[in-house]
């Protein structure tokens, strides 16, 4: 499997709280993205980053912000999490020598926001 | 915008019968097309992609799509279900050939019957 690891898998937290999830990579890929998942919604894109402290905005990209300070990890932080943010987030990564798409995702946290 | 539509939400097929799950895209430029496919609690792994050349596109586990631009489709067939086959599958493009940025289609889940 490829190496992603998202942390945590699983957090309930309260509205209005503040939440980072982590995405580490072991594969040196250039792209990282951070997806939501959403009944009938597919993926949807929020943030991805094409390197060190670079990053741009997705499709859903409200109430998110990302940092990438290191190849090897990308951050998604909900500043003031809102019960519809509830939703399963995924991490990705690709690199453009061996395609365009991402290649490889993690296994995804659940996020609940009361 | 790019849209993918995936027609039907839920595919039931018994063992060994054929397997049919529909993608059809929007757009005046044939993108690139992908289908993924997620099993309960995982991340989306990649089963096959469409670029350019060949318009039948093999992927793993026996599956296999066909891109029809004057369809502006690439439907993903099996020939024989397995119960592993069991998943939801997601159709996916990357509009116009460009960037790196994958629109997701809202998922088939197939259920396969014994």
């Amino acid at each position: 499997d490829a190496g992603i690891t998202q942390s945590p898998r699983h957090k309930v937290t309260e509205t209005g709280t503040p939440v980072t999830l982590r995405c580490h990579q072991t594969e040196n890929h250039r792209y990282m993205y951070w997806y939501r998942q959403d009944p009938g919604h597919g993926l949807r894109l929020i943030h991805y980053s094409y390197g060190v402290k670079d990053t741009d905005k997705g499709e859903v990209s409200d109430g998110y912000s990302v940092s990438r300070s290191k190849t090897e990890d990308f951050l998604l932080t909900l500043e003031s999490a809102t019960s519809s943010q509830t939703s399963v987030y995924f991490c990705a990564i690709s690199d453009p020598s061996v395609g365009n798409q991402p290649q490889h995702f993690g296994d995804g946290t659940r996020l609940s926001i009361l | 915008a790019q849209s993918v539509t995936q027609l039907g939400s839920h595919v039931s097929v018994s063992e060994g019968a054929l397997v049919l799950l529909r993608c059809n895209y929007s757009s005046s430029v044939p993108p690139y097309l992908f289908w993924y496919v997620q099993y309960p609690n995982q991340g989306l792994q990649l089963l096959l992609k469409y670029t350019t050349g060949a318009t039948l596109v093999k992927g793993i586990n026996g599956f296999e799509a066909e891109f029809k631009k004057s369809e502006t489709s690439f439907h993903l067939t099996k020939p024989s279900a397995h119960m592993s086959d069991a998943a939801e599958y997601f159709c996916a493009v990357i509009p116009n050939n460009a960037g790196n940025m994958l629109t997701f289609g809202g998922g088939t889940r197939l259920m396969v019957k014994p």
